[in-house]
């Protein structure tokens, strides 16, 4: 799996976007971007992914660059609910024996009222 | 549609002591892994149960075993404990592949503490 590099932490007004980037200069072209979150106390939560198009869920947008090595997960409206560590984790696409996330530090997030 | 369980909650150990942590996949899921999370580190990959055989392994020393039982619930073993082996213990479970959105989904975990 591709080495991430991630902010070691963020603070976000309560109702703006939160931003948070991954560096991924080394993904490869069969490498998919995948957030997870960890909020505190709790087991690692997915999020989104994606290879090279910008997706969007009912809980974040993931917008990748053109060139794939780095990326943006976008919460639109944080909410006090979204304090947690968030991963960003580069991984092919997992088959039958490669179900393995290598989880890095991770981004702490923090949410300000 | 139950999640992932885990049990127990915590636990203490002492050093040298084994001790078996259990889990219970998400219904329908066929994958079962482990991950090892120390304090304000990320998780670390164990290895993973496909199917009742162990499928894929991070850098864990033999003494960190499993099993898969036929309804896709999971044990952790670890024998001879030692101080470095306290962190949260965290157990994961998924589709099979082509089934839905290929994520992972994670237990709340069990806190082992090695004294």
């Amino acid at each position: 799996d591709a080495k991430t590099t991630q902010p070691t932490s963020m603070d976000c007004a309560e109702g703006r976007a939160a931003n948070l980037p991954c560096n991924h200069s080394t993904i490869s072209g069969n490498e998919y971007v995948y957030w997870y979150r960890q909020i505190h106390s709790q087991g690692p939560q997915y999020i989104i992914h994606g290879l090279k198009n910008n997706e969007t869920n009912e809980m974040a947008s993931l917008i990748i660059t053109e060139d794939r090595k780095s990326s943006t997960l976008i919460l639109p409206h944080a909410t006090l609910r979204d304090t947690a560590v968030y991963y960003c984790i580069a991984r092919p696409l997992p088959n039958f024996g490669n179900e393995k996330l290598t989880f890095g530090t991770g981004t702490r997030l923090t949410i300000i009222p | 549609e139950t999640g992932v369980t885990q049990s127990p909650t915590h636990l203490i150990k002492t050093r040298g002591q084994q001790v078996t942590l259990r889990c219970s996949s998400q219904s329908g899921h066929n994958t079962v892994s482990w991950y090892q999370q120390a304090l304000g580190q990320g998780p670390q990959f164990i290895f993973q149960y496909y199917r009742e055989e162990e499928n894929g392994r991070g850098n864990f020393p033999p003494r960190f075993s499993g099993l898969q039982f036929p309804n896709y619930s999971s044990e952790l073993n670890v024998n001879a404990l030692e101080l470095d082996d306290s962190a949260l213990y965290l157990c994961a479970s998924s589709l099979p592949l082509g089934q839905g959105v290929h994520e992972q989904y994670f237990g709340p975990g069990t806190r082992l503490t090695v004294t």
